[in-house]
């Protein structure tokens, strides 16, 4: 296991098209995070799982954000009718359950969403 | 509300410089703070975590100092070099769940 995964690295979506993208953390990490990133600005948090148990969302992830985690492994975060707005970089963490305190956090390489 | 602030927004040095960036943030009730590294287009790496209870952390050529008191973190880089040149973020984990970051110090290093 060498460390969080995403895919794709690179997504261009005309506007009002639906989106997914995939994350894959350390395999013993319990805790995945997803976030986004605009140009020139530091990442927001968008929401983040405890196993397969969503646990908390923040207010930017309208109702055309949807994220799953299905069976506490891998995620996908699904973005429908696609706006301008959306264009980012959305970015996954994973953390151990116990150890995001003391061990913190590792990302992926992250997805870069063009929306035209 | 956590606020993260970093100062400055950008940085030029001349190679061979030692710098430091700054960190500040409002809420001091923290579990840890994590300075990270971005390269254009890529992803975060971690460079150094300081939990609350320590003053910093060493790693190389970067040491990274935490006054939990005054809600202040700065990331030293001694005897910068080219390969340094990239975005500096700061973090702080308020709550165990989530990260709140700064908006970054883009760093350029001259040859």
């Amino acid at each position: 296991d060498t460390g969080v995964s995403q895919d794709p690295r690179h997504k261009i979506t005309k506007r009002g098209q639906n989106v997914t993208f995939r994350c894959d953390p350390i395999s013993e990490h319990n805790r995945l995070y997803w976030y986004r990133q605009t140009l020139g600005q530091g990442p927001e948090f968008l929401t983040y799982f405890q196993n397969e148990a969503q646990l908390e969302k923040s207010r930017l992830l309208s109702d055309r954000f949807s994220a799953e985690r299905p069976k506490g492994s891998f995620s996908t975060l699904e973005i429908q009718r696609t706006e301008q707005g959306d264009s980012a970089m959305y970015l996954c963490a994973s953390s151990p359950l116990r150890g995001a305190a003391l061990y913190g956090y590792t990302f992926g390489s992250g997805t870069r969403l063009t929306v035209v | 509300k956590q606020e993260v602030t970093q100062i400055p927004a950008a940085l030029s040095v001349p190679e061979g410089e030692n710098l430091v960036l700054n960190c500040s943030f409002t809420d001091s009730a923290i579990y840890n703070l994590q300075w990270f590294r971005q390269d254009p287009g890529k992803g975060l790496t971690s460079l150094l975590l300081i939990q609350s209870s320590q003053r910093e952390q060493t790693s190389g050529r970067l040491n990274a100092s935490l006054d939990k008191s005054s809600g202040r973190s700065t990331l030293y880089i001694a005897a910068s070099q080219p390969g340094d040149s990239a975005t500096y973020l700061c973090a702080v984990n308020n709550a165990g769940n989530m990260l709140t970051f700064g908006g970054g110090t883009r760093l350029m290093v001259k040859p």
